[in-house]
C-alpha cells in the first residue's frame, strides 16, 4: 500500500483479555518499529525489527507484550491479560533502513475497561 | 543515555506570528535529528531531518530547524504560522545503532486568529 496501515483503528477490550494489533508496513521497508503513546506523554519505544536480524525487544514493558514480524512484512503486537494501564495509542512505523525516514501509521487506540 | 527534552508543553501563537519550538538532546555522538508533526487523530508526519552538513535544514510546510552542537539543540522555526499548523510537534533523535528513535514529550501548538 501507499502508507503504513494499522488495524484496528480502535479497540476496546475488557481487562484480562488478550489483544492483537496489526501493522502493514510500506512494501520493501526493512525496518519496523512499534511505539506506545499515552495521553500527555511522548512516544515510548517498544520493539524494533530490522530485516532478518533478531528484534530489539528492549522497550517491551512486561512479558505480557510480544511482537512478531512474519516474512519480513506484516507485524503483530500481542498484549496478553490486558491491564488498564495498557490503554494508549499504539503506533507502528516503517523505514527503508536504519535511521532513514520513518513513516508512521495512524495508530490503534486501545482502551482497556 | 540518549534523551530528548522539549521544555514547552504547550504554546499559543497568533496566526501570522513567528514560531520557535525548542528541542534539546543528549547523545554521545553525532546525532540524527528529526521533527515530526501529529495532527489530531493522525499518525506522525516528518517535517524535516538533520544527518550532517548544513546545520540549517529546510522542511515541508515552511518549517526550518537549526542544529547547534554547542547547545545540543535542534529548534524548529517558522516565520509565519498558519491556523492549519495547530498540532502536536515531536522532536526525535536517532541512535546510531539504528534501533530506535528517542522522542520528546511533544509541544502542543495552538494558533489563535
Amino acid at each position: 500500500g501507499a502508507g503504513v496501515s494499522q488495524s484496528p483503528s480502535n479497540k476496546v477490550t475488557e481487562k484480562g483479555k488478550d489483544v492483537e494489533l496489526r501493522c502493514d508496513p510500506i512494501s520493501g521497508h526493512t525496518a519496523l518499529y512499534w511505539y506506545r503513546q499515552s495521553l500527555g506523554q511522548g512516544l515510548e519505544f517498544l520493539i524494533y525489527f530490522q530485516g532478518n536480524s533478531a528484534p530489539d525487544k528492549s522497550g517491551l514493558p512486561s512479558d505480557r507484550f510480544s511482537a512478531e514480524r512474519t516474512g519480513g512484512s506484516v507485524s503483530t503486537l500481542t498484549i496478553q491479560r490486558t491491564q488498564q494501564e495498557d490503554s494508549a495509542v499504539y503506533l507502528c512505523a516503517s523505514s527503508a533502513g536504519p535511521l532513514t525516514e520513518a513513516f508512521f501509521g495512524q495508530g490503534t487506540r486501545l482502551t482497556v475497561v | 543515555a540518549q534523551s530528548v527534552t522539549q521544555p514547552d508543553i504547550h504554546i499559543t501563537v497568533s496566526e501570522g506570528a513567528s514560531l520557535e519550538l525548542r528541542c534539546n538532546y543528549s547523545y554521545g555522538a553525532t546525532p540524527y535529528l528529526f521533527w515530526y508533526v501529529q495532527s489530531p487523530g493522525q499518525g506522525l508526519q516528518l517535517l524535516l531531518k538533520y544527518f550532517s552538513g548544513d546545520t540549517l535544514v529546510q522542511g515541508i510546510k515552511g518549517f526550518e530547524a537549526e542544529f547547534k552542537r554547542s547547545q545540543s539543540s535542534f529548534n524548529l522555526r517558522k516565520p509565519s504560522v498558519h491556523w492549519s499548523d495547530a498540532a502536536e510537534y515531536f522532536c526525535a533523535v536517532g541512535a546510531n545503532t539504528g534501533n530506535q528513535f528517542y522522542f520528546g514529550t511533544g509541544t502542543s501548538l495552538t494558533v489563535i486568529p
